[in-house]
């Protein structure tokens, strides 16, 4: 049981690029969120899905897109990525009805120059 | 607005000593509060969480948080140090209105001292 396993763990991008985070879930969860990580910030929440077909802004979604394609997977998009883009990014799934973020991806950094 | 705030980036404890890490809430109704551990280069594992029942909370590895509303307070605590539990440990708090509305503190970067 892998859990959410959250595609690549590294990454360097130069201004203006683009590219896609992959997560995945194999626990059968409805709702996935993604979350950045930043240095004396906590985590800060950019979109979430509540359920598969759906989803919706966080607290800090300028700058991103998101595609729920199926159940398990919830991707984030940079289409034109900027230096403040540079974070952590964590993937999380819950499942239907709780109260918060069950399980977490290891997570994904990225540079941007 | 629902808030939390995270006493001390920096806590260090000898093996074998109480830890106790601090995390006071605000919020307008009565809140669900969670304390999740963030081991390096690993994503954040839940602990234990505070759902309006018990207001003395055990979760893993030991720990355990007490819910104080005159003080506005959730600590977690555990009761002797393993060098195991060094980490960074996160508080956040939630009004209830579903998982997409959870605050996360700033977090606190415990150090064992062996």
């Amino acid at each position: 049981n892998a859990g959410v396993t959250q595609t690549p763990k590294f990454q360097v991008l130069k201004t203006g690029q683009s590219m896609t985070l992959q997560c995945a879930q194999d626990m059968n969860h409805n709702s996935m969120y993604w979350y950045r990580q930043d240095p004396g910030m906590g985590l800060r929440l950019i979109y979430y899905s509540a359920s598969e077909g759906t989803t919706d802004k966080g607290e800090v979604p300028n700058g991103y897109n998101v595609s729920r394609l199926n159940k398990r997977e919830f991707s984030l998009r940079l289409e034109s990525a900027a230096p403040s883009q540079t974070s952590v990014y964590f993937c999380a799934s819950s499942e239907a009805g709780g109260h918060q973020p069950q399980h977490f991806g290891d997570g994904t950094r990225l540079s941007i120059l | 607005a629902q808030s939390v705030t995270q006493l001390g980036s920096h806590v260090s404890v000898s093996e074998g000593a109480l830890v106790l890490l601090r995390c006071n809430y605000s919020s307008s109704v009565p809140p669900y509060l969670f304390w999740y551990v963030q081991y390096p280069n690993q994503g954040l594992q839940l602990l234990l969480k505070y759902t309006s029942a018990a207001t003395l909370v055990k979760g893993i590895n030991g720990f355990e948080a007490e819910f104080k509303k005159s003080e506005t307070s959730f600590h977690l605590t555990k009761p002797s140090a393993h060098m195991s539990d060094a980490a960074e440990y996160f508080c956040a708090v939630s009004d209830g209105g579903g998982y997409q509305k959870v605050t996360f503190g700033t977090g606190t970067k415990l150090q064992v001292i062996p």
